[in-house]
This record gives C-alpha cells, structure tokens and sequence, in this order.
C-alpha cells in the first residue's frame, strides 16, 4: 500500500500568492516524522521542514508551514508569498517509527510547482 | 565546501561494465543512505548503514553492493549495469532526528 500520496502532480501560483501543495500518508504507528524537500531542476535534494507525529504545533521555517491534520492523516505543505526560485518539485516523506531508529524515509511521487511571474 | 559530496556527477557506462559511486561526509553523522530517482519520481532507497559494520538492504537492492570504508565514506557499486539502472543517484546522511541530508546526486547513464 502506498504510505506516502502527493495528488498533484503539478500545479501553478502567481508571484507573492500563497500555495498549498498535498501530502497524505498511512501508517499504524503511533510514533513517525513527516518531512519535505525540494528540488530544484538543478536536482538536489533540499531539506524544508519537519514535523514530529507528537509536535503539538504546526512547524514553520521561513516562509514555509506544515498544515498537520494528524485525524486526516495530512501533512500539506503551504508555502506563502511565493517567489520564482520557489519552481521546483516537492517532495513528501514519512519516517515510520521513532526518530533514532531505521531513520528510512518513504517518498512521495513529488508536485512539481510552477511560480508564474 | 559541500557536507555531501558525491563522484563523479555524471557518468555514462556500456551494459555490463562494472561501475561504483563514492559519497563523502563531513556532517559526522553514522547514518548513510543510498538512492535512486528515476525520471519523474520519488526515491527509493537501495541500501542504508548505520555504521561501518551495520549495513542493510532497502526496497531495490538487487543489481547493487555497498561498502562502507569509514564513518564518512559509503560507496555504491553496480556489478554489471544494465540500462533501466539509467537514473539519478542521490547519497544521504542523517542526524538523530532523521532529518536527511543529501548530496547533489550522480546522473548514470546506462547504454
């Protein structure tokens, strides 16, 4: 079973709005991480943000916040005041279990986002 | 410099040619991951380690070998490549919080 869903594919924002990209994921363990990336069409892989299964409030760095449902199981990225460096693809992951232990991340399929000028 | 660092970035090898990628670290972590992305799609993990004596299998291992040398490097190794191994190969570490740091990732081409 797919642990890690991204249903957009694509998607496009104008400059300066805001962006929400989705992200749902299926697991029993009470104990997990979700985390997202970013990927330039350079293709590294740069870390975002992170939120802890048990983190009382929605991480936030920067320009970008985690929307966690955890009874929906979602993890949306919402990404404000869009810039162009912001086109890139985005990437999901979830880390089944407590942190410190396999430390495996299972990926999303990605969304690529498109910031219009 | 880079706290990840792979080599080469590009590569392109004929069927059958054996072939390694290196990965190198400077962030002191124990944990080493590697990857493949083929076009369009997420990564999925080929092996991981957590030490130089803990090395483990992940979702696409066959086809590949892994030898951790030290803390800091873990490298990659295809045996006799062959064409659908054409993809990109991103090394990674990760701290006590999971968080996974990657390299810039090799481009293999497979003819």
């Amino acid at each position: 079973a797919q642990k890690i869903t991204q249903t957009q594919p694509g998607m496009f924002v104008q400059e300066k709005e805001a962006v929400t990209l989705d992200c749902t994921y299926d697991t029993s363990d009470p104990s997990y991480g979700l985390f997202w990336y970013k990927q330039p069409s350079s293709g590294e892989m740069i870390f975002l943000i992170y939120q802890g299964s048990y983190d009382q409030q929605n991480a936030t760095e920067g320009r970008y916040s985690l929307n966690f449902q955890k009874a929906r199981k979602s993890a949306n990225l919402v990404i404000s005041a869009s810039q162009l460096g912001d086109s890139a693809m985005y990437f999901c992951a979830m880390r089944e279990g407590f942190s410190g232990n396999t430390g495996k991340l299972i990926f999303g399929q990605g969304t690529t986002l498109q910031v219009k000028p | 410099d880079a706290d990840v660092t792979q080599t080469p970035r590009n590569r392109i090898t004929k069927t059958g040619k054996r072939i390694m990628l290196e990965c190198s670290q400077t962030k002191g972590h124990d944990r080493m991951y590697w990857y493949r992305q083929d076009p369009g799609l997420g990564l999925q993990l080929i092996y991981y380690s957590f030490d130089v004596k803990d090395i483990n299998k992940g979702e696409i291992s066959d086809g590949y070998s892994v030898s951790r040398q030290a803390q800091a490097k873990f490298s990659l190794s295809l045996e006799s490549a062959i064409p659908n191994q054409t993809a990109l190969y991103f090394c990674a570490t990760s701290d006590p919080t999971d968080t996974q740091y990657f390299g810039p990732g090799t481009r293999l081409t497979v003819l």
